[in-house]
């Protein structure tokens, strides 16, 4: 049974600094790996989608590597802001359309 | 933004009172999804569907069921609401393209407490 984990559970930084969140899988048979946000409150954004065949995406200061064998992803924020701040959460697909959610790490950028 | 609403955004009910939340679509895809989320679970698959009327079991399907007449409505109902059934409640939508892009677009979430 595939599980994802997410560390840490909470990170606290202060603005500007580059930043790295962890996710890890225990099943390397996976089609993609997603890192999505979520603010409080509300619903799940997507911010980028690795392919399993792929080893980084990028979307402005986002970086999300993905090492498959190892079953490892991270998110690079680079330059944090104060409105980074939210809770970011991996998930994995495997087989079918189904995701499989890490835990989430609650970001907080302060001023 | 995907076009996803759902309803009610807030209930309070009692145990034991059946309850149906609704998720409706203006996206016309395909797929559509139903989850909880609970502190220190993250988000769970309760059932999914890959049509009308076509529907399967997620990871923690027992006490809920779905239905799906319409391309752009999902239901799901709590035949008999426990309190283990407090929760936010995630639908979803993606496109079913079949392809390792296909990702899911969310809508705001419901908030159900049962008393």
């Amino acid at each position: 049974k595939q599980e994802v984990t997410q560390i840490p559970a909470a990170l606290s930084v202060p603005e500007g600094e580059n930043l790295v969140l962890n996710c890890s899988f225990t099943d390397s048979a996976i089609y993609n790996l997603q890192w999505f946000r979520q603010d409080p409150g509300k619903g799940l954004t997507s911010l980028l989608l690795i392919q399993s065949s792929q080893r980084e995406q990028t979307s402005g200061r986002l970086n999300a590597s993905l090492d498959k064998s190892s079953g490892r992803s991270t998110l690079y924020i680079a330059a944090s802001q104060p409105g980074d701040s939210a809770t970011y959460l991996c998930a994995v697909r495997g087989a079918t359309n189904k995701l499989i959610f890490g835990t989430g790490t609650l970001l907080a950028v302060q001023p | 933004d995907a076009g996803i609403t759902q309803s009610p955004r807030h209930k309070v009910t009692e145990t034991g009172t059946p309850v149906t939340l609704r998720c409706h679509q203006t996206e016309n895809h395909r797929y559509m999804y139903w989850y909880r989320q609970d502190p220190g679970h993250g988000l769970r698959l309760i059932h999914y569907s890959y049509g009308v009327k076509d529907t399967d079991k997620g990871e923690v399907s027992d006490g809920y069921s779905v239905s799906r007449s319409k391309t752009e409505d999902f239901l799901l109902t709590l035949e008999s609401a426990t309190s283990s059934q407090t929760s936010v409640y995630f639908c979803a939508i993606s496109e079913g393209r079949g392809d390792l892009t296909d990702t899911q677009y969310f809508g705001p979430g419901t908030r159900l407490t049962v008393l």
